[in-house]
């Protein structure tokens, strides 16, 4: 099985600081890789798929790069709706898996 | 715009089997590209995937979760289910229903979840 490894657990930044959420797979999963963005009390959201392609409707300032083990979820400049927990989830093969989560907090 | 709705008990008892309907609205669930599916996150924790159900019958689930676990779809009533049996307090979560992209492998809508408690 996959197992999908996410860094930091927890990252604390002010509004306009650029964030990096990296992800890494234990083993190469090409580019099928998904972000998904969580707010408290809310389901979660898809946000980038296929490592590096925005879901409609994501701002611009997101970013997701990426091949085969590592991948990085970038917030260029960040904003306040951007707080939030962001999970990673790989698309490689069943069982489907996604990473712990990183909480993006004041 | 596609729209899914989580539906069922709130409170189990240990040992029981937890049965929820998802219910879907705006579009089709007879696309072959897509395949329906449950996720779970116990409180203050990550996400877990259960399991995938296309409406031919091929079926995916959560080798961890697959004795207790059966996904079904009913596509004349626009809902797809979820049975977990013998469930325990450590399947207490919140429940989400999400449509699944066969090429994208992604899950994307979500419902917004349904809260379970497994407590004597």
């Amino acid at each position: 099985d996959i197992q999908m490894t996410q860094s930091p657990s927890s990252v604390s930044a002010s509004v306009g600081d650029r964030v990096t959420i990296t992800c890494r797979a234990s083993q190469t999963i090409g580019s099928f890789l998904a972000w998904y963005q969580q707010k408290p009390g809310e389901a979660p959201k898809l946000f980038v798929y296929s490592a590096s392609n925005l879901q409609g409707g994501v701002p611009s300032r997101f970013s997701g790069s990426g091949y085969g083990t590592d991948f990085t979820l970038t917030i260029s400049s960040l904003q306040p709706e951007d707080f939030a927990t962001y999970y990673c989830q790989q698309a490689m093969s069943f069982p489907l898996a996604f990473g712990q989560g990183t909480k993006v907090e004041i | 715009q596609l729209q899914l709705q989580e539906s069922g008990p709130g409170l189990l008892r240990p040992s029981e089997t937890l049965s929820l309907t998802c219910s879907v609205s705006g579009d089709s669930m007879g696309d072959s590209d897509y395949h329906w599916g449950w996720i779970r996150q116990p409180p203050g924790k990550g996400l877990e995937w259960i399991g995938i159900m296309h409406y031919s019958g091929s079926a995916y689930y959560n080798p961890s979760l697959k004795s207790r676990v059966t996904i079904s779809v009913d596509t004349s009533k626009r809902q797809f289910f979820l049975d977990l049996s013998s469930v325990t307090a450590t399947d207490t979560a919140i429940y989400y229903c999400a449509r699944y992209g066969t090429s994208s492998g992604c899950f994307d809508p979500w419902g917004q979840g349904a809260f379970v408690s497994v407590s004597s």
